[in-house]
């Protein structure tokens, strides 16, 4: 079945830090790929996504590239900042047409904390 | 839009006692998801329906658990008897199903955090 493993967290950085999280997933197909935040006491919110191969999400200073042949989707920003901390979701989509309805599948998610 | 609703936003509760979960998805959105979120188990999804039927509830964890949707604007999951292995957040989520590899990404509520004592 389809999985998404992502780097082990907790992640702690200083404000303007090059940040780097690392997803790699399992799937038959062509899946699309998500990265969902959450900030504390909220639900998750799309950050940014690629539905093929090469495409790159972007959003909010964050980037992602689907990677087919190293099955990856990581996640990286610049210089990242306090407002930042939350915890980050990878995702991937059943691309089995027309029986998945949008379901996703999760990793176990990843807290970024970021220090001033 | 108001985004997809979830009430209560906090239910405290003692063991054995009913508890209802309440959703209100976005409107238009034909699919909805519940799922649930703890620091050891992470998030995980529970039932999902499209177009008002259930289409997958192998993730509901025992028969404790039940989850309904009487129509394209309202869902409820209840618990009955709650116990306190069950205090977790509970999320609700919606999007539209196109069929075929397009869907809109999926919404979440704000949860509702249910802590059975």
């Amino acid at each position: 079945g389809n999985s998404v493993t992502q780097m082990e967290g907790p992640v702690t950085l200083s404000e303007e830090a090059f940040l780097t999280i690392n997803c790699t997933y399992t799937a038959t197909g062509y899946p699309s790929l998500f990265w969902y935040v959450q900030y504390p006491g909220e639900g998750l919110q799309l950050l940014l996504k690629a539905t093929k191969a090469d495409d790159k999400g972007s959003n909010k200073g964050f980037e992602a590239t689907y990677r087919k042949e190293t099955t990856s989707f990581h996640l990286e920003k610049g210089s990242v900042q306090v407002s930042d901390s939350a915890v980050y979701f990878c995702a991937l989509s059943d691309s089995s047409g027309g029986t998945s309805y949008g379901k996703l599948t999760f990793g176990q998610g990843t807290i970024l904390t970021v220090h001033p | 839009d108001a985004g997809v609703i979830q009430s209560p936003r906090h239910e405290v509760t003692e063991m054995g006692q009913e508890v209802t979960l309440r959703c209100k998805p976005i409107s238009g959105h034909n699919s909805l998801f519940w799922y649930r979120q703890t620091m050891m188990r992470g998030l995980e999804l529970l039932i999902y329906f499209n177009n008002n039927v259930p289409i997958d509830d192998s993730g509901m964890p025992e028969d404790r658990f039940s989850a309904k949707m009487p129509n394209a604007s309202f869902s409820t999951l209840k618990i009955q008897p709650s116990e306190p292995r069950d205090s977790a957040v509970y999320f609700c989520a919606s999007s539209l199903s196109g069929g075929g590899k397009y869907n809109s990404p999926l919404h979440f509520g704000n949860g509702t955090r249910l802590t059975v004592t």
